[in-house]
């Protein structure tokens, strides 16, 4: 079983602020890393799927970068908005489409 | 497209019961996989099928089992059910199966799974 831990677990941010944050997992055996944001009474929404160290993603505001030697990735939001507001899941793809899912950072965006 | 569709929405059961819960992937995707979402333990992986095989379990006793069916429409049944069992399940879908890892999750917004 796999150890993904992110961080911080809940996050307070007022609107137009950048912020970011941590998603930690084993290196060993790694193939994937998947970013998804999930809404209050919504389904989980993949963001990115990250495969090579070194690998950085863009969608619009958010980016992504991912360190496999060191196992980590960082997601970043910039000019934090309202609809932002979610709970950010980090999850290493090990083998098959078996996702470790983290704890999630919950991120609310105040106007 | 449609997008996954899981039903029912809402279930009330009572202990001992058992439940079977249903998941319609996007057309054309061969994978359909389980989670178990609870407020202690988060997001947990039950199982996966691809083309009506399991090929992945996560780690939960055998009172839970599933199978995908041939047009990859996919149950998943819990017996004897506890209290603990009380959860959201999300069943999630992606086109090219388990030997493609970097492929992405299309989740359905689950059932919400409540044990009397």
């Amino acid at each position: 079983i796999l150890n993904v831990e992110q961080s911080p677990q809940s996050l307070h941010v007022q609107e137009g602020d950048s912020t970011n944050f941590t998603c930690s997992f084993p290196s060993s055996n790694f193939y994937a890393l998947h970013w998804y944001r999930w809404e209050t009474a919504k389904s989980p929404e993949a963001l990115f799927v990250m495969t090579l160290n070194g690998d950085e993603k863009k969608k619009g505001r958010i980016s992504a970068t991912l360190n496999t030697k060191e196992g980590y990735s960082y997601l970043y939001i910039k000019g934090s908005q309202p609809e932002d507001s979610a709970t950010y899941l980090c999850a290493p793809n090990n083998a098959g489409n078996m996702l470790t899912f983290g704890g999630g950072t919950r991120l609310m965006v105040k106007p | 497209k449609a997008g996954v569709t899981q039903t029912p929405r809402y279930l009330i059961k009572t202990r001992g019961q058992q439940v079977t819960l249903s998941c319609s992937p996007i057309s054309g995707h061969r994978s359909v996989s389980w989670y178990q979402q609870t407020p202690g333990q988060g997001l947990q992986f039950l199982f996966e099928y691809f083309s009506e095989t399991q090929r992945n379990k996560g780690n939960f006793p055998g009172r839970f089992s599933g199978r995908q069916f041939s047009n990859s429409r996919s149950e998943m049944n819990v017996s004897t059910l506890e209290l603990g069992d009380s959860a959201l399940y999300l069943c999630a879908s992606s086109s090219l199966g388990p030997r493609v890892l970097h492929e992405k999750l299309f989740f359905g917004s689950g059932t919400q799974l409540s044990v009397l």
